[in-house]
């Protein structure tokens, strides 16, 4: 089974600075990985996939790098609706299908 | 508007069966895979089941292998789950979830969310 690893588990960061999200695979995953963003109450919502490309809407602040087994997610400049909880998620097609990493909090310092 | 709406959530007591749904529109729904992916309070996101466009491949998660049935029907634009002899591990909220990738069987991300229905399994 691969397992997905995030790192921290809580970011403390001042509005317009950088932020830089990790996560790591137990295996290989190729270039199958996702990030999303939920927000309390809400469901996630899709950021990045394929490790590097922004869903539709996103904002370019968000980028996604990595590929195999270290990726990361870099908010370049953080807004204050950019305070919420960020998954990644592998789907390389190997038992099980899907994993996620256990989350980071990204909060305001 | 792509939206995907769930229900079929409630308070059952341990061993007992309920049923999800999932109903979608603005998109073509038989182009896409779907699952669905799970929340227990506090915690963090459990992928549950995958199933592809025409219905014919499905797969799940160890946890609820052999207890758990996805299926669809492309003409009601619906989506359902079939739990049976739930615990109280499957305590959580539900969400569906539409793959970014047409008409494959392969796995990929999920762009549209719906915002989730509530299982409580409880004595």
């Amino acid at each position: 089974e691969i397992v997905m690893t995030q790192s921290p588990a809580t970011l403390s960061v001042s509005p317009g600075e950088r932020a830089t999200l990790s996560c790591r695979a137990s295996q290989s995953v190729s270039s199958k990985l996702a990030w999303y963003q939920q927000k309390p109450g809400q469901a996630p919502r899709l950021l990045i996939y394929g490790a590097s490309t922004r869903a539709t809407g996103i904002p370019a602040r968000f980028s996604g790098s990595g590929s195999g087994t270290e990726f990361t997610l870099t908010i370049s400049s953080l807004q204050s609706e950019d305070f919420a909880v960020y998954y990644c998620q592998q789907y390389e097609n190997r038992p099980p299908l899907y994993t996620f990493g256990q989350g980071t909090k990204l909060e305001i310092k | 508007e792509v939206q995907l709406v769930e229900s079929g959530g409630g308070v059952v007591r341990p061993g007992e069966s309920l049923r999800l749904s999932c109903v979608a529109s603005g998109f073509i729904f038989d182009d896409f895979g779907l699952s669905w992916v799970r929340q227990a309070p506090g915690k963090g996101l459990e992928w549950v089941a995958d199933i592809n466009w025409s219905g014919g491949t499905f797969n799940y998660a160890d946890s609820v292998k052999g207890r758990f049935t996805v299926s669809r029907d492309n003409a009601k634009n619906s989506l359902f789950l079939e739990m049976n002899g739930l615990g109280v591990e499957d305590t959580a909220l539900y969400y569906c979830a539409k793959k970014n990738l047409m008409t494959s069987v392969a796995p990929a991300a999920f762009d549209v969310w719906g915002q989730g229905t509530m299982v409580t399994v409880s004595s």
